[in-house]
């Protein structure tokens, strides 16, 4: 079946220019999760999901950084004035239940890289 | 301190090794551990849960010691395809937000 889907890929923006990365979860995931990854590093929460209510933003670094689920399944991230701090891996992932002991599946990534 | 550790490695081993990486954490309130495996420029897949009673899939074997404060993964005899960066996370107690460590990278070679 379809896994986590993100989009797009590759995204190369200009420092200040506003930037929008989908995830589209596995059909029926409740829990949706954003985080960043830079290089060497392991993924960092930005921020969760429950179904539409955004439970946790504790994550997202700055007020520059909004992310919403309005139906409860695609859910958006948007940078506003993006910084070259920016460029990272942005990796949305999903997992059935809402509980803590559910695996997370992941999607690609987009690859965020600000000039 | 880091709520969760790694020796980012790198681990050389030679095909056909058996190697053991650790990965401690700090909250002693942590309830959920997971081995998760991310190749170069790919997303991070499930590798395996850990649980309080260890657990075995195949050549992988996840062991949880709550009084050290640290969960293992060991991989017996070592394929070249096992190259890849393990990470490990953990959730801790009434949190859904699991905690990435940075993860161990392993190199197989033949």
């Amino acid at each position: 079946g379809a896994g986590v889907s993100q989009s797009p890929r590759y995204k190369v923006a200009k420092r200040g220019q506003d930037v929008a990365l989908r995830c589209d979860p596995i059909s029926g995931h409740v829990s949706l999760f954003w985080y960043q990854q830079a290089l060497g590093q392991g993924p960092e929460f930005l921020t969760y999901f429950q179904n539409e209510a955004q439970l946790d933003k504790s994550g997202l670094p700055s007020d520059r950084f909004f992310a919403e689920r309005p139906e409860g399944s695609v859910s958006t991230l948007k940078i506003q004035r993006t910084q070259q701090e920016d460029s990272a891996v942005y990796l949305c992932a999903s997992s059935e239940g809402a509980g803590r002991n559910q695996p997370q599946h992941f999607g690609d990534g987009t690859r965020l890289s600000i000039l | 301190r880091k709520e969760v550790e790694q020796d980012p490695g790198p681990f050389n081993v030679p095909e056909g090794a058996t190697v053991a990486f650790n990965c401690t954490y700090s909250n002693s309130a942590s309830q959920s551990f997971f081995w998760y495996r991310q190749d170069c420029r790919k997303e991070p897949k499930l590798l395996m849960s850990v649980y309080s009673s260890g657990n075995e899939d195949g050549r992988f074997t996840a062991q949880l010691n709550r009084a050290s404060q640290y969960i293992s993964l060991l991989i017996r005899d070592s394929k070249l395809s096992d190259s890849a960066t393990y990470l490990c996370v953990v959730s801790s107690g009434g949190s859904y937000i699991p905690t990435f460590g940075r993860g161990t990278s392993l190199i197989v070679h033949p």
